[in-house]
């Protein structure tokens, strides 16, 4: 079974630009989640999905983040306009409903903005 | 503030020795915890839980033990071997949310398997 997948890996653009994360989740699998990982801050939650709807973006740092989920099998994460300190390692993970509480990681998307 | 925390930022421990990691949280609400490996340019993988109703928890080489009265818990590996070298996260949620929250990360502890 495929995992959950990511594009791209690695990102680099420039201050000012639109940068646009993709997540393809596992089927069958209901509740999505967004991570940012930084050497500051670890991992932290950005915002996570239930059954396409978003439940919590409390984690969003700035209204320059937004996170989309129009189908069960595709979410997005935009950042308009980046800036160099949104240059971090970005992870989608899912998880199968209720049931049992593991998550289940992409391989995370490199973003370095400069 | 850190609700969870991993307070080693590295660990080296000898192949065939016992690794024990340790993590603590700040939140009561917690009643969920995880322990995720991590490699190099990879997604954090999950590695074990324990509910807060257990103390102990065990799957092969790997037990983790939690304390909820010192709101800590450990992560034990033995024997350990070379492809542990990796880093571990512990992480937590709250189970009367349903679960539904996302998960609250420690910062992570490098464990290195010397030979």
């Amino acid at each position: 079974d495929a995992g959950v997948i990511q594009s791209p890996r690695h990102e680099v653009t420039e201050m000012g630009q639109e940068v646009t994360l993709r997540c393809k989740p596992i089927s069958g699998h209901n509740s999505l989640f967004w991570y940012r990982q930084t050497m500051m801050r670890g991992l932290e939650l950005l915002i996570y999905f239930n059954n396409n709807v978003p439940i919590d973006d409390s984690g969003m740092p700035e209204d320059r983040f937004s996170a989309k989920m129009p189908n069960a099998s595709f979410s997005t994460l935009k950042i308009q306009p980046s800036e160099p300190r949104d240059s971090a390692v970005y992870f989608c993970a899912s998880r199968p409903g209720l049931a049992g509480y593991e998550q289940y990681f992409g391989p995370g998307t490199r973003l370095t903005v400069t | 503030d850190q609700q969870v925390k991993q307070n080693s930022p590295s660990l080296s421990v000898q192949e065939g020795r016992i690794s024990i990691l340790n993590c603590d949280y700040t939140n009561s609400m917690f009643d969920y915890f995880l322990w995720y490996k991590k490699y190099p340019a990879e997604g954090p993988t999950f590695l074990i839980s324990i509910s807060s109703i257990k103390d102990k928890n065990e799957d092969g080489r790997f037990t983790v033990f939690l304390n909820k009265s010192a709101k800590h818990l450990s992560l034990h590996i033995v024997p350990s071997q070379p492809g542990d070298s990796a880093v571990y996260f512990c992480a937590a949620s709250a189970i009367e949310r349903g679960g539904a929250d996302g998960l609250t990360f420690g910062k992570g502890t490098h464990l290195i398997i010397q030979p």
